[in-house]
């Protein structure tokens, strides 16, 4: 069965440093993947995706995650934090070729401090 | 504003008490999903429609769950007799649903349910 895991439920960085937030998956076979934000009392929000190509993925605000299928991994990366960054992400997986259930990691809360 | 729309936003009830919340999809997405999310925990996948039929159901969904798209457009979603391991923020998502899609979901601002 498929499954995400996000590691580090709390990543707490300075203003300007670089945010990495790691996400793995299990799958049998190739994945779409996909990052989102939620922000407090919010709905969910895309960052980016991967379905298939270019295994670096370019999203909004400044974000970018790269697939590795040999490391089962989809860490998402931002050069230069900003306030306007803190929030929540989600790391999911769904099943090339599925009714397009994905399926959530349990999150990772982004602070930033200036 | 033709993002996914969900009502009420907030919902404090009594254990016991039915409750329903609705979700307007985008309006061209024939497929609907409802997700639970509770504190400190990513959303949970309940259930999904096709058009107004109910495709699949998660184990999540107890009998006192009730989902419908009747006309294949909006979505209710009732919980009856609720108990306090009910509250959390209901997740509505749509899309459409292409074959070879990449399944994006795009998602409602969700409905928070407090059962004291």
């Amino acid at each position: 069965a498929q499954s995400v895991t996000q590691l580090g439920s709390h990543v707490s960085v300075s203003e300007g440093a670089l945010v990495l937030l790691r996400c793995n998956y299990s799958s049998s076979v190739p994945p779409y993947l996909f990052w989102y934000v939620q922000y407090p009392n919010q709905g969910l929000q895309l960052l980016l995706k991967y379905t298939t190509g270019a295994t670096l993925v370019k999203g909004i605000n400044g974000f970018e995650a790269e697939f590795k299928k040999s490391e089962t991994s989809f860490h998402l990366t931002k050069p230069s934090a900003h306030m306007s960054d803190a929030a929540e992400y989600f790391c999911a997986v769904r099943i090339g070729g599925s009714q397009g259930n994905l399926i959530f990691g349990k999150g990772t809360k982004l602070s930033v401090k200036p | 504003d033709t993002g996914v729309s969900q009502n009420p936003r907030h919902k404090i009830t009594k254990r016991g008490q039915n409750v329903t919340f609705r979700c307007d999809p985008i309006s061209e997405h024939n497929r609907l999903y409802w997700y639970r999310q509770t504190l400190g925990q990513g959303p949970e996948f309940l259930t999904y429609f096709q058009n107004e039929a109910q495709l699949e159901k998660s184990r999540l969904l107890s009998d006192r769950f009730s989902a419908e798209r009747p006309k294949g457009s909006f979505s209710t979603l009732e919980i009856q007799r609720t108990e306090q391991g009910d509250s959390a923020m209901y997740l509505c998502a749509s899309r459409l649903g292409l074959a070879g899609g990449t399944g994006e979901l795009f998602f409602g601002e969700g409905s928070r349910l407090t059962v004291l």
